[in-house]
């Protein structure tokens, strides 16, 4: 089994519509989740991050961490053309700046 | 990007060559780890620099090695290159003011032939 694991993609939605992308991971010592955006052939780029169980929110965006059933969530609400692009889920271990380890990736596509 | 650079945009080179990427994080960052993206995949760890020491490694051989300097910026050198090197090598940043947040470069897409 994978350490994260994340939903196949692709996936495509209308503008407008709220999206679910949804992550598990394996190890009960991961401490803190991230979730990247990466637009193609660009660096990723940190959208959220969270540590604790419960609901995160910036803006459209909302992280979601349910550590007893290890499960990651980040829903978009309002999805606009823009937030077309390649989300990857990541945990980290205990400590300052640990290896992060990424899921696969989810391909979003927001049809106008 | 959070102002973290990355050389140079792209490579190419043929198996068996040595290969040098460079990445220089913005003030605040000293801490930096390098990542490989094949196609269609996720980052995967590569290693870590802290203090000009490498902390932490993930699994790769040791054709992959590293320096950091004591400005934080940091190379990443790849010798004896095989096809399946070719990927896009991210480096991220953190430590500083960001205590977990880890921020990537624009990264350095290499090609092997």
């Amino acid at each position: 089994q994978k350490e994260v694991e994340q939903d196949p993609g692709p996936l495509s939605v209308p503008e407008g519509a709220i999206v679910s992308l949804n992550c598990t991971y394996s190890n009960s010592a991961f401490q803190y989740f991230m979730w990247y955006r990466q637009y193609s052939r660009k660096g990723p780029e940190l959208l959220m991050y969270t540590y604790s169980s419960g609901n995160k929110e910036d803006g459209r965006f909302t992280a979601q961490v349910d550590k007893s059933s290890k499960y990651i969530s980040l829903f978009i609400r309002d999805s606009q053309p823009s937030d077309s692009a390649t989300y990857l889920c990541a945990r980290g271990d205990t400590g300052a700046n640990s290896k992060l380890t990424f899921g696969k990736g989810i391909t979003l596509s927001v049809r106008p | 990007d959070a102002g973290v650079t990355q050389s140079p945009t792209h490579l190419i080179k043929t198996r068996g060559q040595q290969v040098t990427l460079r990445c220089s994080p913005k003030s605040g960052h000293d801490t930096v780890s390098w990542y490989q993206q094949a196609l269609g995949q996720g980052p995967q760890f590569i290693f870590q620099y802290y203090e000009e020491e490498e902390r932490q490694r993930g699994n790769f051989p040791d054709r992959f090695s590293g320096h950091q300097y004591p400005n934080y910026s940091s190379e990443l050198n790849v010798n004896a290159l095989l096809l399946g090197d070719s990927a896009l090598y991210l480096c991220a940043v953190g430590g500083g003011t960001s205590y977990n947040e880890q921020f990537f470069g624009p990264g350095t897409r290499l090609t092997v032939l």
